[in-house]
């Protein structure tokens, strides 16, 4: 597509419910991000894919939160037995290979979550 | 990595020109510095990006200093749709794709 699409754009749920994340990558952009953005504050990096290799998962803030990609296209983020903590706006961005630090990343509007 | 440090807000007249500084005193010798900004409710939005020389696009010009320890972002005629939060961007450590982001300097154009 055009941009990189998340869905949904707000989601509030429960305490201690599952929630479900998806983020659609701009077509051909081989690497995908994951960040979370409390209000107020900078981003805070969770994951990267980048084609077929591992995942860095080395942001993810506990075991509660995974994250899977097919191929090169759509990236879903779950969090599990949400918490309040976790009520922040959850960002992807898509881009083409990272190389020589030459990267241009391309967020999409976030996830609002609310976890109540 | 790269720790940047930027002033919490600023204001600009609106025509005038907005310039806002980036300290990044640990940046190494390659690590690039990026601009991006936050418009109230959407994603981060690339400007502009440099290593050691100044750099200009349609939307801004990048100044950095000689020795590379700071950086002014300018937006040479400020509107009111550039008020945003604009974040000054080292380049992760361990990875060139992990960015480290600070709070960033929420800019407010006044008419």
């Amino acid at each position: 597509g055009a941009g990189v699409s998340q869905s949904p754009s707000n989601k509030v749920t429960e305490k201690g419910k599952d929630v479900e994340l998806r983020c659609d990558p701009i077509s051909g952009h081989t690497a995908l991000y994951w960040y979370r953005q409390r209000l107020g504050q900078g981003l805070e990096f969770l994951i990267y894919f980048q084609g077929n290799s591992a995942p860095d998962k080395s942001g993810l803030p506990s075991d509660r939160f995974s994250a899977e990609r097919t191929g090169e296209s759509v990236s879903t983020l779950t969090i599990q037995r949400t918490q309040q903590e976790d009520s922040a706006v959850y960002l992807c961005a898509s881009s083409l290979a990272p190389g020589t630090g030459l990267t241009r990343y391309t967020f999409g509007s976030g996830t609002r979550l609310t976890v109540v | 990595d790269a720790k940047t440090t930027q002033p919490p807000s600023m204001d600009c007249a609106e025509g005038r020109a907005a310039n806002l500084p980036c300290n990044h005193s640990t940046i190494s010798g390659n690590e690039y510095v990026y601009w991006y900004r936050q418009i109230h409710s959407q994603g981060p939005q690339y400007i502009i990006h440099g290593l050691k020389n100044n750099e200009t696009n349609e939307m801004a010009s990048l100044i950095i200093t000689e020795d590379r320890k700071s950086s002014t972002l300018i937006l040479p005629h400020a509107t009111l749709r550039d008020t945003a939060v604009y974040y000054c961007i080292g380049q992760g450590r361990d990875s060139n794709y992990q960015l480290i982001w600070g709070a960033g300097t929420k800019l407010i154009i006044k008419p």
